[in-house]
């Protein structure tokens, strides 16, 4: 089945560097979305790609839907305590309502 | 606005017992998911519901799972005999239609479900 390779797996850092972390699709996506899930939690949606080379903010989070259509990057900058959690790329196929998600990577980050 | 909301948020019970979980999407999105996530598959999509209708079901594991949506604010999932290897955290997400919002789901809280 489709499949969504996310990397890195984990990540360990010092609050306040940045963060990048990316996916990639061996199909050609219509969407691209970035959810964040704390422990005991759902996903929450941080931010939405609809349209190839869209670069969209949200605060200190940024995230570009690959020129391809077949990857997305999602960077933080600035890393802070609350930004320790398992982030998801996930992505859409044209005219595909079902959601297909990478494998998450966690984020642990050292005060 | 309220968001998704699951019940009940924890789950234990015995194996061969019927489980089940409940769904109340956001108030005015049409389309339903529901998923499993384990830290050995993921996220995991078991089926989802278009204005109440089941779309895709191929998801779903087994004949022990079942879906129904029977209106637009309220769906379940349930499991009959339930087994151990059917412990997961079970999600429920919402999707508006529209341009650029079909695609956009957002996720419930979770029903932690542990079958002993």
């Amino acid at each position: 089945g489709q499949q969504l390779n996310q990397s890195p797996q984990s990540m360990f850092i010092q609050e306040g560097e940045d963060v990048s972390m990316n996916c990639t699709s061996s199909s050609i996506f219509n969407t691209w979305l970035w959810y964040k899930q704390d422990p005991g939690e759902g996903p929450v949606l941080l931010i939405a790609l609809y349209k190839a080379g869209e670069l969209t903010s949200n605060g200190r989070l940024t995230a570009q839907f690959g020129i391809t259509r077949k990857d997305s990057f999602l960077n933080i900058s600035a890393s802070i305590p609350s930004d320790v959690g398992i982030y998801f790329c996930a992505g859409s196929l044209q005219g595909a309502q079902k959601l297909v998600f990478g494998q998450g990577t966690r984020l642990t980050i050292n005060p | 606005d309220a968001g998704v909301i699951q019940s009940p948020r924890h789950e234990v019970t015995e194996m061969g017992q019927e489980v089940t979980l409940r769904c109340k999407p956001i108030s005015g999105h049409n389309s339903l998911f529901w998923y499993r996530q384990t830290m050995m598959r993921g996220l995991e999509l078991l089926i989802y519901f278009n204005n109440n209708v089941p779309i895709d079901d191929s998801g779903m594991p087994e004949d022990r799972f079942s879906a129904k949506m029977p209106n637009a604010s309220f769906s379940t999932l349930k499991i009959q005999p339930s087994e151990p290897r059917d412990s997961a955290v079970y999600f429920c997400a919402s999707s508006p239609q529209g341009v650029g919002g079909t695609d956009t789901q957002y996720f419930g809280p979770g029903t932690r479900l542990t079958v002993l």
